[in-house]
């Protein structure tokens, strides 16, 4: 079954310290990115990889790392959470960044840092 | 970049009713115009597009309408079902991965 798989599904950790939410897709897409979702600001995007070894920023970057060492792996880095980053992530791909390309995405993880 | 306003933010219907979703974008190039059904506890699923060459388009009981003059597009639900009840995405993108709307929760009462 073509799928995004998220985890963990929830996460809750303390200012400070370092945690990785991964993410792996099995359809050989090319585009893979993050989104934050936070009530009333709908889908921010964080950070996106157009193929291995190619990432950029998006939307809200800030205190987040991103690495694509692999097609189908995409990992989020948080190295010093702060609540403010409390959120519902989403991890999605599709195969390639072109607009009309549907995008897959993940069931979600929902994040809390105290 | 590209702006995508969405309204309402939330929509309270009956079952049965009719709901409508609508969208204004800033960029005149975009061309491309995807709606995404997030239900709860999942991640956005693509349920229908529409590309500016066309107008209107349909599949069963949602529609999606384009005015690019007015840079609105909309989405269009009948006779609702309890099973709609999702927060909805609009999007909206030229060349690449399109800029999303911040979400409409449509709550359908039985």
């Amino acid at each position: 079954e073509a799928q995004v798989t998220q985890n963990p599904r929830y996460l809750i950790t303390v200012t400070g310290k370092k945690l990785t939410v991964t993410c792996s897709q099995n359809m050989n897409h090319e585009y893979m990115s993050w989104y934050r979702q936070d009530p009333g600001l709908g889908l921010r995007q964080i950070y996106y990889s157009m193929n291995v070894e190619v990432t950029d920023k998006g939307d809200v970057p800030e205190g987040y790392k991103v690495s694509r060492k692999e097609k189908r792996n995409f990992p989020l880095i948080l190295e010093s959470p702060s609540p403010n980053q409390t959120s519902l992530y989403f991890c999605a791909s599709s195969l390639s960044n072109r607009v009309n390309e549907k995008l897959f995405f993940g069931s979600g993880t929902q994040l809390s840092v105290l | 970049g590209e702006n995508v306003e969405q309204h309402p933010s939330t929509l309270s219907v009956q079952e049965g009713d009719s709901a409508v979703i609508k969208c204004t974008y800033s960029d005149s190039a975009s061309n491309y115009f995807p709606w995404y059904k997030q239900e709860l506890g999942k991640g956005p699923q693509l349920i229908i597009d529409i590309r500016s060459n066309v107008g209107e388009k349909k599949d069963q009981r949602i529609a999606v309408t384009l005015n690019k003059t007015a840079k609105h597009f909309s989405l269009h639900i009948t006779e609702t079902q309890p099973e709609d009840s999702a927060v909805y995405f609009c999007a909206a993108g030229g060349s690449y991965i399109p800029t999303f709307g911040r979400g409409t929760s449509l709550i359908v009462h039985p």
